[in-house]
């Protein structure tokens, strides 16, 4: 799987909107990028996916690059539930039937000052 | 809504000693993982199975073992602990044909 390069961390104030960005210049067409995030004491919790299109659900938009080379998961009016590492990971497409090797790196973790 | 539930939430050891640590799933769940969390890093890989019976390795397979003799459930077991080691152990589950993984709490691991 290509890797992906995060920054290690991140800081903002209840209120603003973040910007996490997520450089995956290896990408290849058939992976898929996904964003986790995870809090102390805490497995990684799913936030959103995507493949080419930007996407958006209930926690966060996720915009992707047209050349996919970069993606940038957007937080907005984030709050201090918000503090936690996100982690920016890619994946094949899963087959019917088979498993897959999911690997997660350190991840950014954002800070949320009140 | 399903749950992972990994036993036990804090698990002491000494040196040389074999250890075991469960986990359960009420997704209905075909594939399941081990990671290990070292303080500050990321997740690795140990071992999945994507089916009853079926094991396969991981990254960072060596030093352990792995069981998976129903759906639901799915042991790791540390062959022999290394001194001072400190880890937090998550256990995911994931449904066939999706990638969304779920994560257990996670099961800390201290060797004196």
């Amino acid at each position: 799987d290509a890797k992906t390069t995060q920054p290690d961390s991140m800081e903002s104030t209840e209120g603003e909107t973040v910007h996490l960005p997520c450089s995956h210049a290896t990408i290849s067409g058939n992976e898929y990028i996904y964003w986790y995030r995870q809090v102390p004491l805490q497995g990684p919790e799913y936030v959103t996916h995507g493949l080419q299109q930007n996407t958006t659900n209930s926690m966060a938009f996720l915009a992707i690059a047209s050349d996919r080379k970069s993606s940038t998961l957007i937080l907005p009016h984030v709050s201090l539930r918000d503090a936690a590492v996100y982690h920016c990971i890619l994946r094949v497409g899963v087959q019917q039937g088979t498993g897959s090797k999911l690997s997660f790196g350190k991840g950014a973790k954002l800070t949320v000052s009140p | 809504g399903g749950i992972i539930t990994q036993t036990p939430k804090f698990l002491i050891g000494q040196e040389g000693q074999k250890l075991t640590l469960k986990c359960q799933q009420n997704f209905n769940h075909d594939t399941m993982y081990w990671y290990r969390q070292d303080s500050g890093k990321g997740l690795r890989l140990i071992y999945y199975s994507i089916t009853e019976n079926d094991l396969q390795k991981g990254d960072l397979s060596e030093g352990y073992d792995a069981s998976r003799e129903k759906k639901s459930s799915f042991s790791l077991t540390v062959t022999s602990a290394q001194k001072n080691e400190m880890a937090v152990f998550l256990c995911a589950s994931r449904d066939r044909g999706h990638e969304r993984l779920f994560f257990g709490h996670g099961t800390k691991l201290s060797v004196l």
